[in-house]
């Protein structure tokens, strides 16, 4: 079936050290978003990509970065320079064919990061 | 530019009562209209969409919704819930224009009492 695989679903870092999320999909989407998560706020845009080799900072990029080297990974890092970087974090990605195009984005089932 | 406003971030109901979640949107051009919902610890879900043609789409779990383009709603409605509802409920907006970014509301949590 195809899907989003973000990994881990939890994970523990300790402050100042850089953390890499996991988001992978063999949808063949071309767009891949990464949104971050607190309670009572709603969904945040990070990053997103509209196409390999190419990304563009959303609404709350400072201490985040990207890399989307293949169409089917958008690896998300949390540098040390985040300051609150606890949360639970949510990748997406949709598609630009026109072909198939649904419109709507397709969500991994998120990973929990915890700065201890 | 566009935005979308879910005028509940809470709604409490009882088990088998009807309930409607409000969202208005904003925007000069035509949209795409979504509901999403959203289980704890879990990613997004699409519960029904509206692209074009009839006004009231039906989605999964017995949701469905009337976009209202004169009113510039997309209420959110069920007639009897069930506890297995409780959830976040999250209205979404997207422009005609390809490579668009969909906008989400601020997200309605649904708590169903016994």
């Amino acid at each position: 079936d195809g899907g989003i695989t973000q990994s881990p679903k939890y994970l523990f870092r300790k402050e100042g050290q850089n953390v890499t999320l996991s988001c992978e999909q063999n949808l063949n989407h071309d767009a891949m978003y990464w949104y971050r998560q607190d309670p009572g706020q709603g969904l945040r845009l990070i990053y997103y990509s509209q196409i390999v080799n190419d990304f563009q900072k959303g609404d709350i990029a400072e201490g985040y970065s990207v890399s989307r080297e293949k169409k089917e990974s958008f690896p998300l890092t949390v540098t040390s320079a985040q300051k609150n970087p606890t949360a639970f974090y949510l990748c997406a990605s949709s598609t630009e064919d026109r072909a198939t195009l649904d419109y709507g984005y397709t969500f991994g089932s998120g990973t929990r990061l915890t700065v201890v | 530019a566009q935005s979308v406003t879910q005028l509940d971030s809470q709604v409490p109901v009882f088990e088998e009562a009807p309930v409607e979640l409000r969202c208005n949107y904003s925007s000069s051009v035509s949209v795409y209209l979504f509901w999403y919902v959203q289980y704890p610890n879990q990613g997004l879900q699409l519960l029904l969409k509206y692209l074009s043609g009839s006004t009231l789409v039906k989605g999964i779990n017995g949701f469905e919704a009337e976009f209202n383009k004169s009113q510039t709603s997309f209420h959110l409605r069920k007639p009897s819930v069930h506890i297995s509802d409780t959830a976040e409920y999250f209205c979404a907006v997207r422009l005609y224009s390809s490579a668009s970014k969909i906008i989400f509301g601020s997200g309605t949590r649904l708590s169903i009492r016994p």
